[in-house]
């Protein structure tokens, strides 16, 4: 079992570019997460997929962020423009059910 | 407004004794709870967790406390050991539908055992 695996580990990009972050889910996981965790609010849930459906984007900062998820193994979480207050690590995390979460190690993304 | 409080950012203890790690919450319609366990440059791994049907539950080393009434639950972990130091995230879950997948984390407590 690989684990969640996310792409890049790390992201360094300049203001107004675009940024796709990449994540596989655990084979056979059902649920998809994406996180972002930041000093001042620590991890929030951004949005998250049931079946590779979005359920809740509530967390979803602006219309500058978009997430898909085209199959079972593979999501895209993409920012654009960036701005520099994006600046954080992004967790993708799944799981099957309601069990708990399995989270990939981060995409550190910081944008100058 | 944070609704999972982890009011110690950091916690010293030397080995072979208790730690314990405290986490308050607000929102009373919670009725999950977990605990993370978080390494630098890694993502948060699950450690244990409780329904709020039970007010405690081992396993091994670590036991999470629940008191309802309070709205507070506690980790505790005997005898501690250097390879718990760590970032440990407490997490809550129910009244959004059920979903455990609306995880409401509190901001960690990062744990150093001593040798």
């Amino acid at each position: 079992d690989a684990g969640v695996i996310q792409s890049p580990r790390h992201e360094v990009t300049e203001m107004g570019q675009e940024v796709t972050l990449r994540c596989k889910p655990i084979s056979g996981h059902d649920y998809l997460f994406w996180y972002r965790q930041t000093m001042m609010r620590g991890l929030e849930l951004l949005i998250y997929f049931n079946n590779n459906v979005p359920i809740d984007d509530s967390g979803m900062p602006e219309d500058r962020f978009s997430a898909k998820m085209p199959n079972a193994s593979f999501s895209t979480l993409k920012i654009q423009p960036s701005e520099p207050r994006d600046s954080a690590v992004y967790f993708c995390a799944s799981s099957l059910g309601h069990s708990p979460l399995h989270f990939g190690n981060g995409t550190r993304l910081t944008v100058t | 407004d944070q609704q999972v409080k982890q009011n110690s950012p950091s916690l010293s203890v030397q080995e072979g004794r208790i730690s314990i790690l405290n986490c308050d919450y607000t929102n009373s319609m919670f009725d999950y709870f977990l605990w993370y366990k978080k390494y630098p440059a890694e993502g948060p791994t699950f450690l244990i967790s409780i329904s709020s049907i039970k007010d405690k539950n081992e396993d091994g080393r670590f036991t999470v406390f629940l008191n309802k009434s309070a709205k507070h639950l506690s980790l505790h972990i005997v005898p501690s050991q250097p390879g718990d130091s760590a970032v440990y995230f407490c997490a809550a879950s129910g009244g959004y539908g059920g979903s455990q997948g609306n995880l409401i984390f509190g901001k960690g407590t990062k744990l150093s055992v001593k040798p």
